[in-house]
């Protein structure tokens, strides 16, 4: 149980082409979703948290406009990379909680966007 | 502000050997604590878990314990595997803006050779 799949897997933009990665619990709801972002050799960094059915709260310094985040369903958060330039370039991942109230996160394989 | 800081990496250890990864944090309050294992081309699986001091997570021969005084949670296991290659994060959870966050280390890379 508690599984989580991204997609794509990986996927390569040209500069300035926006690109939408998909982050789906399949096997609960989840009304909390989190977005990372992961810089090699570094640790993750927590990018946003994403809400079903509200706004996205953003971490500071995340450029809200940048990172579109929508979770429309208790199923499915998705993080938009408008107008991706290369310093975008990196490795997104998502997690979700099984319980609300709960601490314990569960992970996305991972999502590496190369933009051109 | 809280933060993880783990040893550096990789380490690399023969097969059998005993392992310790270094885990220490500091936080206000009381956060919970938490091991990651990311297999190659995986995404990160709950190892193991404490929410409170002296608590021992421990799970696959992995152990970990909760150690307020000493502000740590280092893993240790005593006979690790070819298959236990990967890349260890170590995490707190804390309260924030009405709702728990992470906060992970740099992760270590463990590579175990037969």
């Amino acid at each position: 149980g508690a599984v989580v799949s991204q997609h794509p897997s990986r996927v390569i933009c040209k500069s300035g082409t926006s690109v939408k990665i998909e982050c789906r619990s399949l096997d609960f709801q989840a009304t909390t979703m989190f977005w990372y972002r992961q810089f090699p050799k570094k640790s993750l960094m927590l990018m946003a948290t994403s809400n079903e059915g509200s706004k996205a709260t953003y971490e500071q310094g995340v450029e809200k406009d940048k990172f579109l985040i929508n979770h429309a369903s208790l199923t499915l958060s998705t993080l938009t990379v408008t107008s991706a330039h290369p310093e975008d370039s990196s490795f997104y991942i998502c997690s979700a909680r099984t319980d609300p109230l709960g601490e314990t996160q569960y992970f996305g394989p991972g999502t590496r966007l190369l933009v051109l | 502000g809280n933060s993880v800081t783990q040893m550096e990496g990789p380490v690399t250890l023969s097969e059998e050997a005993f392992l310790t990864i270094n885990c220490t944090y500091t936080a206000t309050g009381y956060p919970s604590l938490f091991w990651y294992v990311q297999y190659p081309g995986e995404g990160l699986q709950l190892l193991l878990k404490a929410t409170k001091a002296d608590d021992k997570g421990s799970n696959k021969g992995f152990e970990a314990t909760y150690r307020k005084e000493t502000t740590s949670f280092h893993l240790e296991k005593g006979s690790v595997q070819v298959s236990d290659s990967a890349v260890y994060f170590c995490a707190l959870s804390s309260r924030g803006s009405g709702t728990y966050k992470y906060i992970f280390g740099t992760g270590t890379r463990l590579k175990v050779l037969a």
